[in-house]
């Protein structure tokens, strides 16, 4: 079975301040990576995903993300933040192969202030 | 891009009323949907897949009775939560996967807030 970990439940910052959010996960199998943002009383969107080659993978809104294999973690970052990007932030992994569905981590909500 | 729809967005309901939600895939076909639970504060929990033609799987903990699946098309997969109590009052999202796009992407619904009274 697959687990995933975000070690922060909230993290505040100041506009314009760069941020990480982080995510470990836990997989005896190979698996595709996720981060998806909600916005209040709204789905979730994708925000980015890893599924092969580059570690580095960059998604939506100036958003990237690495995964680190040895680490097993996929932090989430973006170097100058904005109030726009307050919302709630999901981590996801999902098998590479079989039934390929999501198993989500607890979520961290971004607070920025201005 | 694919979108995928679900209605209602918010309900009010009595306890031991019945409540349906409907997802639908307006522009793919899915033949699989997946309905997520989410308590305030926490995460998305797969409470069930939804196989178009055939029964659903749900998840270990989640009672079939109470929570019907039905995905009677290509494009459309419905949730009922029946005889409802306060309990069930949570935010429900569905989730469908488009197969004609690689590695078959996911796209969420915007849910559905269930309030029971």
């Amino acid at each position: 079975a697959q687990s995933v970990t975000q070690l922060d439940s909230q993290v505040p910052v100041f506009e314009e301040a760069p941020v990480e959010l982080r995510c470990n996960y836990s997989s005896s199998v190979s698996v595709y990576l996720f981060w998806y943002v909600q916005y209040p009383n709204q789905g979730l969107q994708l925000l980015l995903k890893y599924l092969s080659g580059s570690t580095l993978v960059k998604g939506i809104n100036g958003f990237e993300a690495e995964f680190n294999k040895s680490q097993t973690s996929f932090h989430l970052r973006k170097p100058s933040v904005h109030i726009s990007d307050t919302a709630e932030y999901f981590c996801a992994v999902s098998r590479v192969q079989g039934a390929q569905k999501l198993v989500f981590g607890q979520g961290t909500r971004l607070t920025i202030n201005p | 891009g694919a979108v995928v729809s679900q209605h209602p967005s918010r309900v009010i309901c009595k306890s031991g009323t019945s409540v349906k939600i409907e997802c639908r895939s307006l522009d793919f076909q899915a033949t699989t949907m997946f309905w997520y639970r989410q308590f305030p504060k926490q995460s998305l929990m797969l409470m069930a897949t939804s196989n178009e033609g055939s029964k659903a799987t749900y998840e270990q903990g989640v009672e079939k009775d109470k929570f019907l699946i039905n995905h009677a098309s290509l494009t459309l997969s419905t949730l009922t939560v029946t005889s409802a109590h306060p309990e069930d009052s949570s935010f429900y999202i569905c989730s469908a996967r488009d197969p004609s796009i690689w590695n078959e992407k996911l796209f969420f619904g915007s849910g559905t807030q269930l309030s029971v009274l």
